[in-house]
């Protein structure tokens, strides 16, 4: 079965770096989504990416944030400058026919 | 506004009890429903989606959307250890399985043997 793979699993960094997450959706899968999920709380929408640009993002998503296509298969989450609060497990999912497909997510710390 | 609330438990039930997860919505004009399951350190796994008021079955899990209330629920029949997990009900406002989700916060189930 088709999976949505997301690398790495686990990513501690320190306060003020950068961090770039990374996805592989479903090849044949042409939307594309990041959610979040803060210990605890709610999953939450950030950006969904279409055509090679953003169709929809949430108010999460301030400049702090960015993401690519960078080469037609990889999708990345690029976080200028992390905060404590960025700390969470992040969540890439690819939509075909029959609906969402999310990854296993990246678990970010930020100390 | 919040677009949707679930009661995050926990809840334990013993093997073979018959589960019933829930959560409400608010209004919005075009809706689907999902009912998603996430094992610990895993990303959700769709379980069931529906469109309509009624309901909707798939083996022993039977998902029952009741727009007239704003109500939306998972029942697992038959429970077993295996469905131990946390079950996120999600809402898309879209006539489509595109668009962004809103999901409850999850309601953790355990089912022991």
């Amino acid at each position: 079965e088709p999976e949505v793979t997301q690398t790495p699993s686990h990513q501690v960094t320190q306060m003020g770096q950068e961090v770039i997450l990374r996805c592989v959706p479903i090849s044949n899968h042409l939307y594309f989504y990041w959610y979040r999920q803060i210990l605890g709380q709610k999953v939450e929408f950030l950006v969904s990416f279409y055509n090679n640009e953003i169709s929809e993002k949430s108010e999460i998503f301030d400049d702090q944030f960015s993401v690519e296509r960078p080469d037609g298969s990889n999708f990345t989450l690029k976080i200028r400058s992390t905060k404590l609060e960025d700390s969470a497990m992040y969540f890439c999912a690819s939509v075909g026919l029959y609906g969402y497909t999310f990854g296993s997510g990246t678990r970010l710390t930020v100390v | 506004q919040k677009e949707v609330e679930q009661d995050p438990g926990p809840l334990s039930v013993p093997e073979g009890a018959i589960v019933s997860l829930n959560c409400t919505y608010s209004n919005s004009a075009f809706q689907y429903f999902m009912w998603y399951r996430q094992y610990s350190r895993k990303g959700p796994e769709l379980l069931m989606y529906t469109y309509s008021s009624g309901n909707k079955e798939d083996g022993r899990f039977t998902a029952q959307v009741d727009k007239s209330s704003k109500y939306i629920s998972l029942f697992i029949r038959d429970s077993q250890p295996s469905d131990s997990a946390t079950y996120l009900c999600a809402k898309g406002n879209r006539g489509s399985t595109l668009g962004r989700l809103y999901f409850g916060r999850g309601t953790q189930l355990t089912v022991w043997p």
